[in-house]
């Protein structure tokens, strides 16, 4: 079975391009996150959807960020304008439903690293 | 807000040598979580514990949910290279949507 996939795997920009990240979760899952990783903050949750509707986007830092599901087994992150602080790693993630029995378990893609020079 | 603290967050060992990791709240979760992230890929879960007290083993792993539901511990016996690795533990947030907190991680490396 293939797992989430992301694309890019590298994506280097500048400074104000506008760059979009996507995501296939994986067939059967319901729910899909947006994380983005550095040294110093770790793995932040940017926002999630269920049966494809945005649950919670808190995590979004700015308005400059903004994340769409059109449908079940796609997700676009678009970051416009783009600055160097963007710059990190941008992981998404699935989930089957909670009534699966799969304990809460988050299957990840291989991420995007981001530089925005 | 829920927050969870990782310790150490780099340690550097021999292959052969026993180690504990932490992870540690104020806050108490109905769950814990431990993924396993190596370089270049997404974080892989290992074990989920759910219940106060409760231990669980994989192989050389052990893993521990303190009995208030507020900590965990992971150790592992005898490591070997294979074992290097970024290691986070994640709490179910709350409300019933079932999104994560990680922690920062402990980044392993097992020398051989």
């Amino acid at each position: 079975d293939a797992g989430v996939i992301q694309s890019p795997r590298h994506e280097v920009t500048e400074m104000g391009q506008e760059v979009t990240l996507r995501c296939k979760p994986i067939s059967g899952h319901n729910s899909l996150f947006w994380y983005r990783q550095t040294m110093m903050r770790g793995l932040e949750l940017l926002i999630y959807f269920n049966n494809n509707v945005p649950i919670d986007d808190s995590g979004m830092p700015e308005d400059r960020f903004s994340a769409k599901m059109p449908n079940a087994s796609f997700s676009t992150l678009k970051i416009q304008p783009s600055e160097p602080r963007d710059s990190a790693v941008y992981f998404c993630a699935s989930r089957p439903p909670l009534t699966s029995g799969r304990e809460n378990e988050q299957f990840f893609g291989p991420g995007t690293r981001l530089t925005v020079l | 807000t829920q927050l969870l603290e990782q310790s150490p967050q780099f340690l550097s060992i021999q292959e052969g040598e026993n180690l504990t990791v932490y992870c540690n709240s104020s806050s108490v979760f109905s769950s814990l979580q431990w993924y396993r992230q190596e370089p270049g890929e997404g974080p892989v879960l290992l074990v989920t514990v759910v219940t106060g007290g409760e231990v669980k083993k994989l192989k050389r792993l052990t893993f521990q949910f303190g009995d208030a539901r507020k900590d965990s511990s992971l150790h592992i016996t005898a490591a070997q290279p294979g074992d290097t690795g970024l290691y986070l533990c994640a709490g179910a947030g709350r409300g019933s949507q079932g999104n994560l907190i990680f922690g920062k991680g402990t980044k392993l490396s097992v020398k051989p």
